[in-house]
């Protein structure tokens, strides 16, 4: 158990529709990952927030965004989904705001949009 | 960006025997790099990591050594155990981009008793 969890475990959805995913990360880290992981194209970075400051950000469609909040939960919202939008979504965290350095995955959230 | 490439993509050794996943990446500012273990239905799991400032790193049936001219490194296992068998993740950083892990398309490693 990495000490990250996310909520929900699995979520299945209707094209068009929103959806939100929710992260809590370890004790005591500030930053929050998120990845997706689909069979196309493997793990792919997202975006990175450290104590409520978006940080960096990777292949993330205008269609999700994400936010941290004072209690350093993140949420990442997924709009007008698509087919294609199916994937595992997973949420990491760490100490370190400025590198990449030790950053450890929550169980994930399983997105199925039909 | 970064890219990086996992060699092989599916790997299967007898218990006891040793098993080597290799990775090169294309972006000679890279200067960190994680192993990840992932479990069916988990998520991926750091096994090990290394910095560009050292050669080889050691954790007991685990280690990962890098080569910074020729660009790649590689997780060995030692006495491989069928609890061991997953999917096996590199990835690479680059400084710059802060937060951002850069990682292979993964090794399906399976270890026969």
């Amino acid at each position: 158990d990495s000490g990250v969890t996310q909520t929900p475990k699995h979520l299945i959805t209707a094209t068009g529709q929103r959806v939100t995913l929710r992260c809590s990360p370890r004790s005591g880290d500030l930053s929050v990952y998120w990845y997706q992981q689909s069979l196309d194209q493997g793990l792919q970075f997202l975006i990175q927030y450290y104590n409520g400051e978006e940080r960096a950000k990777g292949n993330i469609l205008e269609r999700f965004s994400a936010q941290q909040f004072p209690d350093l939960h993140s949420e990442l919202n997924l709009s007008s989904l698509e087919l294609g939008d199916s994937a595992l979504y997973f949420c990491a965290s760490s100490v370190a705001g400025g590198s990449a350095y030790e950053q450890y995955f929550g169980p994930g959230t399983r997105l199925t949009v039909t | 960006g970064e890219n990086v490439e996992q060699h092989p993509s599916t790997l299967s050794v007898q218990e006891g025997d040793s098993a080597v996943i290799k990775c090169t990446y294309s972006d000679s500012a890279s200067n960190y790099f994680p192993w990840y273990k992932q479990e069916l239905g988990k998520g991926p799991q750091l096994i090990i990591d290394i910095r560009s400032n050292v050669g080889e790193k050691k954790d007991q049936r685990i280690a990962v050594t890098l080569n910074k001219t020729a660009k790649h490194f590689s997780l060995h296992i030692t006495e491989t155990q069928p609890e061991d068998s997953a999917v096996y993740f590199c990835a690479a950083s680059l400084n710059e981009n802060l937060g951002r892990l850069y990682f292979g398309r993964g090794t399906q490693l399976t270890v026969w008793p």
